[in-house]
């Protein structure tokens, strides 16, 4: 166990909905990171927030969007869902910055129909 | 795209048996990083070697760097079926940023 939580486990929806994926830190963690991990494209770094702050973007779509709230947990909001979107989202942690181990939750499956 | 490469992309080897992954880079880097992913499960960091580093050991698992070539090894030593899984290789530049290659499937027979 990584300390790492996300909810929920798994998603299913359709095309053009939004969604919402949550991700708890390990205890006293700074950083968040958020992964898509598909067949195709493999494992894709999304987002980084630290303390609150964007600090680094990846392949992250305009429909996509984060946040780090004051309690340091995170939110990956996915809108206008389309069947490409269909992946794992995994969210990581971090003590610091630029770190060198980052921590894995279980990940999030999402299904678009 | 991808920044790591990894070779082969899936492996099959006896148990008791010796396991050697490859992964190959393009740019520089700060340091590069191992993982291992169960089926359908989150990530779990393996051994991280630094770019002014040669070799490092953990337990079974020994790490090789070379910086020239941009490549990196991951041996497994004495494998068991429960090494089984996906192993990705991670590089990280002078930023924060991961990049992980595709994977490779390694599967321990018993």
């Amino acid at each position: 166990d990584s300390g790492v939580t996300q909810t929920p486990k798994h998603l299913i929806t359709a095309t053009g909905q939004r969604v919402t994926l949550r991700c708890s830190p390990r205890s006293g963690d700074l950083s968040v990171y958020w992964y898509q991990q598909s067949l195709d494209q493999g494992l894709q770094f999304l987002i980084q927030y630290y303390n609150g702050e964007e600090r680094a973007k990846g392949n992250i779509l305009e429909r996509f969007s984060a946040q780090q709230f004051p309690d340091l947990h995170s939110e990956l909001n996915l809108s206008s869902l389309e069947l490409g979107d269909s992946a794992l989202y995994f969210c990581a942690s971090s003590a610091g910055l630029a770190p060198d181990t980052q921590y894995f939750g279980p990940g999030t499956r999402l299904t678009v129909l | 795209s991808q920044q790591g490469e990894e070779d082969p992309q899936a492996l099959s080897i006896q148990e008791g048996e010796n396991a050697t992954m490859n992964c190959s880079y393009k740019t520089s880097i700060n340091n590069l990083q191992w993982y291992r992913q169960n089926s359908g499960r989150g990530l779990v960091h393996l051994i991280l070697i630094r770019s002014n580093e040669r070799e490092k050991h953990s337990g079974r698992l020994r790490v090789t760097l070379d910086t020239s070539k941009k490549s990196s090894s991951l041996l497994i030593t004495a494998s068991r079926a429960a090494d089984t899984a996906s192993y990705f290789c991670a590089t990280r530049g002078a930023n924060s940023k991961l990049t992980f290659g595709k994977g490779i499937t390694l599967s321990v027979r018993p």
